[in-house]
């Protein structure tokens, strides 16, 4: 069993649409969790960082997380072409130092205008 | 606002040739990173470094692979005999030690390596 799992898509949607990403994953050792965007042909930046389970919102974004079911979320409202990226869940098991990030495979979200 | 920068943004070797692959990381950013990327696979951790040391090292980063800070700027990644599976989109990453966001990596641009 891969210890982050995440569905690659592609998913398309019109623009409007409530989107939905999520990862589930194995190691009940990881405490924080991220979701990366990536646009083509750069490096992923960080959108949303969350440490305890339940809702964080940022501006049309919502991270969720579901430590019980090992299962993480992120949803985006009113969608807009510019949305239209990779995205990666990230993961790790503490805060201290610079301990390594384990990434899903991202889903590749296209916004259809 | 300041950025993670990498050079070369695309380089092709032959398999067996040595590569560098070269890093600026954000100024005051203590902590450097690489990570890789297969085509169409996840994103994948490779080695951190700070304070002049390996950190921590995947089972990817085995003994054909260094990582230097030579100077106070540059913080390279050097594959010494290339395979034909190291062909990837490299990644260097730096982080701030007192981050409010520990795993908030700032993210380059990558290098693209292609091995034939």
């Amino acid at each position: 069993q891969k210890e982050v799992e995440q569905d690659p898509g592609p998913l398309s949607v019109p623009e409007g649409a409530i989107v939905s990403l999520n990862c589930t994953y194995s190691n009940s050792a990881f405490q924080y969790f991220m979701w990366y965007r990536q646009y083509s042909r750069k490096g992923p930046e960080l959108l949303m960082y969350t440490y305890s389970s339940g809702n964080k919102e940022d501006g049309r974004f919502t991270a969720q997380v579901d430590k019980s079911s090992k299962y993480i979320s992120l949803f985006i409202r009113d969608s807009q072409p510019s949305d239209s990226a990779t995205y990666l869940c990230a993961m790790r098991r503490s805060n201290f130092g610079n301990e390594k990030l384990t990434f899903g495979t991202g889903t590749r979200l296209t916004i259809i205008p | 606002e300041p950025e993670v920068t990498q050079t070369p943004s695309h380089q092709v070797t032959q398999m067996g040739q040595e590569v560098i692959l070269r890093c600026v990381p954000i100024s005051n950013h203590l902590y450097f990173y690489w990570y890789r990327q297969i085509l169409g696979q996840k994103v994948e951790f490779l080695v951190s470094f700070y304070n002049n040391e390996i950190s921590e090292k995947s089972e990817i980063f085995d003994d054909q692979f260094s990582v230097e800070r030579p100077d106070g700027s540059n913080f390279t990644l050097k594959i010494r005999s290339t395979k034909l599976e190291d062909s990837a989109m490299y990644f260097c990453a730096s982080s701030e030690v007192d981050s409010l966001r520990p795993g908030e990596l700032f993210f380059g641009e990558g290098s693209r390596l292609t091995v034939l």
